[in-house]
């Protein structure tokens, strides 16, 4: 069965402190794969969309990668602003509908 | 208005109500979705439209009925829900063939 895990669940980070959010996958036939943040009370807003393995894509602070197992987001140097829960999505070949993880909440502190 | 927008923002029901749940998207999209959000768990997709054609009902309850009349417009008509149909209730939109999806704010709907 298609499955995407992400990890950790949450994540409690200093002010400037790096660290990176693993999406992992175990589909047949990925044809893309999105990341989203969602703060609390809002809906998701699309962040990036990658769509093979080495694909890198930066915005400010997050930087997502590909590979042919799993995606990272990498925040640098994160500011209390990022603080949100990141979700993971991928489509695969063949189907309407995108398969979501559980998501990573990331509180940063000042 | 720009973006996704939905109303209500909050609704409280009993389970012998009826209600029912609007998006409207004004992005020029022509796929429109609603997923269901509940606490510790994946979002799970309900409905797709594309081209004002429903494609995917994904095993949905009879007492969920959506409508969409165009485009831009979609609907989640609610009767006798029961408690655990409790959630964050979110539309999306997109192009049609493209999973860039963005989302509205939610209706977080409590079935009492």
């Amino acid at each position: 069965e298609d499955q995407v895990t992400q990890s950790p669940e949450a994540l409690r980070l200093q002010e400037g402190e790096s660290s990176s959010l693993n999406c992992s996958y175990t589909v047949s036939g990925l044809r893309g794969l999105f990341w989203y943040r969602q703060d609390p009370g809002k809906g998701p807003e699309f962040l990036f969309t990658l769509y093979s393995a080495g694909e890198e894509k930066e915005k400010e602070r997050l930087k997502a990668t590909l590979t042919k197992k799993e995606s990272f987001l990498h925040i640098t140097a994160p500011k209390p602003e990022d603080s949100a829960t990141y979700l993971c999505a991928v489509q695969i070949y063949g189907n309407n509908r995108l398969a979501f993880g559980k998501g990573n909440q990331v509180v940063v502190i000042p | 208005e720009t973006g996704v927008t939905q109303t209500p923002r909050h609704l409280v029901m009993g389970m012998t109500n009826k209600k029912s749940l609007k998006c409207e998207q004004h992005l020029g999209h022509n796929a429109m979705y609603w997923y269901k959000q509940s606490a510790k768990k994946p979002l799970e997709l309900m409905f797709v439209y594309s081209l004002e054609e429903r494609v995917e009902n994904n095993s949905v309850p009879s007492r969920f009925s959506p409508e969409c009349p165009n485009s831009s417009h979609l609907f989640l008509h609610l009767h006798t829900l029961q408690p655990e149909d409790s959630a964050l209730y979110l539309c999306a939109s997109s192009q049609a063939g493209s999973y860039e999806q963005y989302f509205g704010p939610g209706t977080r709907l409590t079935v009492t």
